[in-house]
């Protein structure tokens, strides 16, 4: 079973939508949770931790279920922009373990 | 300031040839990973690497992969007699603290594809 599994997606979107997607981890002892973005042939980069309390970052906001063991992102008002790879990835110790990704397009 | 860097961006070799990437941390951060992507997958944990010391190694092939980070200069991933499956992207990241919330910052990566 994989660390933390994730849709794949496809997730193709007019600009202006409300898209969200999830994953679940299989680690109970993770202790950290975030979102990376990663554009095609990028390296990622860190979009957002993720709170138990549920956090936002402007058109962004995430979602923790420890219980459940399940992550989620949604993003509001798309923009072309936020057309990209989602990872999510959960961090027990130093290693990171990320999912295999969620391709969001962000359609004008 | 400058990210974290990794030299070459792109590199090419033959099966049975060495691949040696290198990573450059960020301004202060003594602490490196390595993590490899393959298509369509997420990236996976190979080694973390402190100063002169390897701290884990568990993600790495027991064969052909190597590592360092020596007191001066960049960390090296060395992998000997590369066979078609190396072929993948190679991440570096660096972050200040080994801490499980310290953030790990990437550098742009090294695409390895064998011939």
């Amino acid at each position: 079973r994989k660390e933390v599994e994730q849709d794949p997606g496809p997730f193709n979107v007019p600009e202006g939508a409300t898209v969200a997607f999830n994953c679940t981890y299989s680690n109970s002892a993770s202790q950290s949770f975030f979102w990376y973005r990663q554009d095609c042939r990028k390296e990622p980069k860190l979009l957002m931790s993720v709170y138990s309390s549920g956090n936002e970052d402007g058109r962004f906001t995430a979602q923790l279920n420890r219980a459940s063991q399940y992550i989620s992102l949604l993003i509001r008002d798309s923009k072309l922009s936020d057309s990209a790879t989602y990872h999510c990835v959960v961090n027990g110790d130093y290693k990171l373990s990320f999912g295999a990704g969620t391709t969001v397009t962000v359609r004008a | 300031n400058a990210g974290v860097m990794q030299n070459p961006r792109h590199l090419v070799r033959r099966r049975g040839q060495e691949a040696r990437l290198r990573c450059s941390p960020m301004k202060g951060h003594s602490h490196v990973y390595w993590y490899r992507q393959l298509p369509e997958e997420g990236l996976k944990f190979m080694v973390y690497l402190q100063k002169e010391n390897i701290i884990d190694e568990s993600g790495m092939p027991k064969e052909r992969f190597s590592a360092e980070f020596p007191k001066e200069g960049p960390s090296i991933l060395r992998i000997q007699q590369v066979v078609r499956g190396d072929s993948a992207a190679y991440f570096c990241a660096s972050s200040l603290s080994g801490g499980a919330a310290d953030t790990q910052y990437f550098g742009p990566g090294t695409r390895l594809t064998v011939l």
